[in-house]
């Protein structure tokens, strides 16, 4: 089984809708990342979260909100969705100091806002 | 702010030979790291290889090696004998190690990699 998933994996919504994008991780990591990537532009962070009583703004985080549920969820919100939020969107987790540094990415979702 | 700079929009090589792929990075710090992920059309982001800044020791997994030179802020992957599978999008990437905006990552814009039989 995957360690970090995402839910939905593709979803195709009109402008102004409310989306949320689900992330689940079992690797019991204390952190948890939002990134958003566009075609040439590489991956951005949106937001980021180092346990569940921390929520942090990344690059790119208007637009956007998270919530950090539990340790091993952490979900992504667009409140009006508009066209130019369409993209890749990946979360990723890490298990923080104590632990390390390297970043464990879930498959991803493909937005498209129409 | 830290950027990340991959000049190589898109490459090619023959299967069986060697490639390398350029990654330039500006940052003060002195502790970070730095990462080659690939993602494959599948999408998912796999990590290949990654460098601790403090090493001089150049970091090797296989196939796959950098060339890290620090003070030129340089970090390039050679990946020898390439295969069909190495076909991919290959992204560098810088991590902070301390201070406001530890442990992020920032990416660079990526290098489309083609295997050619």
């Amino acid at each position: 089984d995957a360690d970090v998933t995402q839910t939905p994996r593709n979803r195709i919504t009109k402008t102004g809708k409310r989306i949320m994008l689900e992330c689940s991780q079992t690797k019991g990591h204390d952190r948890m990342y939002w990134y958003r990537q566009d075609p040439g532009l590489g991956l951005r962070l949106i937001y980021y979260s180092f346990d569940v009583k921390d929520i942090n703004k990344g690059e790119i985080s208007d637009g956007y909100s998270v919530s950090r549920q539990a340790q091993a969820k952490f979900s992504l919100s667009l409140e009006s969705a508009i066209p130019n939020q369409t993209a890749l969107y990946f979360c990723a987790t890490s298990e923080g100091v104590r632990g390390g540094y390297e970043q464990y990415f879930g498959p991803g979702t493909r937005l498209t806002v129409t | 702010a830290q950027t990340v700079t991959q000049s190589q929009p898109e490459m090619s090589v023959q299967e069986a030979e060697t490639v390398t792929l350029s990654c330039t990075y500006d940052t003060s710090e002195n502790n970070y790291y730095l990462f080659w992920y690939k993602q494959p059309p599948s999408r998912q982001m796999i990590l290949v290889i990654r460098q601790e800044a403090y090493k001089q020791q150049n970091a090797t997994e296989n196939r796959f090696s950098v060339n890290f030179q620090k003070a030129a802020k340089s970090f390039s992957l050679k990946i020898s004998d390439s295969q069909l599978g190495d076909t991919a999008m290959y992204f560098c990437a810088f991590m902070r190690y301390s201070g406001a905006g530890s442990y992020q990552l920032t990416f660079g814009k990526g290098t489309k990699l083609s295997v050619i039989p």
